[in-house]
């Protein structure tokens, strides 16, 4: 079974704190992403990661940023949170060997910034 | 510009009934479209997934359908369950399968009544 674990499931920051976001996979995958979920808006894609050290921007990467120092953890990083960065955050991973790469999914950690 | 759209936003239904999900998209060409389940709390968890030349597949309980000349797809699930509450996420992924390129709907949040 395919396991994505995220360090927390509930966090609360106070404007202008650095926040870190782990991510790890058990499955040797070479794929990592970040997401944010807001209500009723499709996952939106933050940073994402083909491979160790290999960081590219998403669809909103503003006021993020990414580490991936080994293969199976995969950090997000708020430098200066702000109340707009309120969200789910869903981490996801797939592997690179098949043709139809499923995303496998974190728990999700729900972030409120005061 | 890409867009999943998926109707209705939110749905309410007796145990035991039957319910259809709707889903449009744009994106063209594509690759596959895929089906998640999203449980309160929890990442999502994929349920199906269909290329292109494909009309129709079954999971358990769950038959998502594709036409992919009208750009729709729906997910059909049958004799409903207390845990089917949850929320459907349609998926669609490009042409190419990149992973950082996948179009996510806003989803339908299904809840079960007893």
């Amino acid at each position: 079974d395919v396991k994505v674990t995220q360090s927390s499931r509930y966090l609360v920051k106070r404007t202008g704190e650095k926040v870190f976001l782990e991510c790890v996979q058990d499955m040797d995958h070479e794929n990592m992403f970040w997401y944010r979920q807001d209500p009723g808006l499709g996952l939106r894609l933050i940073y994402f990661s083909y491979d160790v050290k290999m960081k590219e921007k998403g669809d909103i990467p503003e006021g993020y940023s990414v580490s991936r120092e080994k293969k199976e953890r995969f950090s997000l990083i708020l430098e200066s949170a702000s109340t707009n960065q309120t969200s789910m955050y869903l981490c996801a991973s797939s592997s690179s060997t098949g043709y139809q790469e499923t995303q496998y999914f974190g728990p999700g950690t729900r972030l409120l910034v005061l | 510009k890409n867009q999943v759209e998926q109707s209705p936003q939110s749905l309410i239904i007796l145990e035991g009934k039957n319910c259809t999900l709707q889903c449009n998209y744009t994106v063209s060409p594509f690759s596959n479209l895929r089906w998640y389940k999203q449980d309160t709390g929890r990442g999502p968890v994929s349920l199906t997934i269909m290329t292109f030349s494909e009309n129709t597949k079954s999971n358990g309980r769950y038959t998502a359908t594709l036409d992919a000349d009208t750009k729709q797809s729906s997910l059909h699930i049958t004799a409903s369950q207390l845990s089917d509450s949850a929320s459907y996420i349609c998926v669609v992924s490009p042409w190419n399968n990149a992973g950082n390129m996948l179009t996510f709907g806003g989803g339908t949040r299904l809840m079960v009544k007893p």
